[in-house]
C-alpha cells in the first residue's frame, strides 16, 4: 500500500520568514495530494490540494509543489502569520481511495 | 447537518469492554474513512466504504476492529475488549466521489480505554 514520509517533524520560523515541509510517497499511481492543517483539538481541515496532471498550485501566500518523477511534493508557506502555526499533514491517494496521511509537521511562527 | 458528525466526543471505557464508535457524513457524501490518530501523531489509515461496500479494511489493527456502513450513510466503528493501546482520536471523514475529492473531518471521537 501506499506509504507517506513527511519531513521535518517540527519546523519553528520567525514571523514574516517563509517555511517548507516536505513529503515522499511510494505509490506512483497517487493521483491526489492534499495538505491539511490541524490546530490542537480541532479537526483536520483542507488548506490546499494538487492532482498529478499539474506540477505546481499557489493559492495566496500558500502553494504545493509536485515532481511525479520523483514522488514528492512540497508544501510551501510564505510571509508566515503567528496564526499558521499548527500541525500539518501531507496525503496521497489514487481515485480516492485509501487516502494516507504523513506523520505531521508541527509549525511554530514565533512573532 | 452541514458536517461530518461524530459520536460521542468523548469516551471512557474500563479495559475489555466493547464500545461503538458513530459518524454522520454529510449527506450524499459517497466515500467515508475511519482513521485512528494518536497523541502528536497523523491520522492512520483504518478503512474505506463506498456507499455500503467496505473496499479497503487494511489498516484495521486486529479482529478486535470492525465497522459498518449497512445503509451508505451512518457508519459505525464497534471494538470489542478494548486494551489499553486503542486509546487515541478516532476521526472519520467523507468525500463526495465526483468531481472534487476533497475529504471533511469530523471532530473525531476520543477514546481513553483504562
Amino acid at each position: 500500500g501506499e506509504n507517506v514520509e513527511q519531513h521535518p517533524s517540527t519546523l519553528s520560523v520567525q514571523e514574516g520568514d517563509s517555511a517548507v515541509i516536505k513529503c515522499t510517497y511510494s505509490d506512483s499511481a497517487s493521483d491526489y495530494f492534499p495538505w491539511y492543517k490541524q490546530e490542537l483539538g480541532k479537526r483536520p481541515q483542507l488548506i490546499i490540494d494538487i492532482r498529478s496532471n499539474v506540477g505546481e498550485k499557489k493559492d495566496q501566500r500558500i502553494a504545493v509543489t509536485l515532481n511525479k518523477t520523483a514522488k514528492h511534493f512540497s508544501l510551501h508557506i510564505t510571509e508566515t502569520q503567528p496564526e499558521d502555526s499548527a500541525v500539518y499533514f501531507c496525503a496521497a491517494s489514487k481515485n480516492n481511495n485509501d487516502m494516507r496521511f504523513g506523520a505531521g509537521t508541527r509549525l511554530t511562527v514565533k512573532p | 447537518g452541514a458536517g461530518v458528525s461524530q459520536s460521542p466526543r468523548y469516551k471512557v471505557a474500563k479495559r475489555g469492554q466493547d464500545v461503538a464508535l458513530r459518524c454522520d457524513p454529510i449527506s450524499g457524501h459517497v466515500s467515508l474513512f475511519w482513521y485512528q490518530q494518536a497523541l502528536g501523531q497523523g491520522p492512520e489509515f483504518l478503512t474505506y466504504f463506498q456507499n455500503e461496500a467496505q473496499l479497503d479494511k487494511s489498516g484495521l489493527p486486529s479482529d478486535r476492529f470492525f465497522a459498518e456502513r449497512p445503509e451508505g450513510s451512518v457508519s459505525t466503528l464497534k471494538i470489542q475488549r478494548t486494551q489499553q493501546e486503542d486509546s487515541a482520536v478516532y476521526l472519520c471523514a467523507s468525500s463526495i466521489r465526483t468531481g472534487t475529492t476533497e475529504a471533511f473531518f469530523g471532530q473525531g471521537t476520543r477514546l481513553t480505554v483504562v
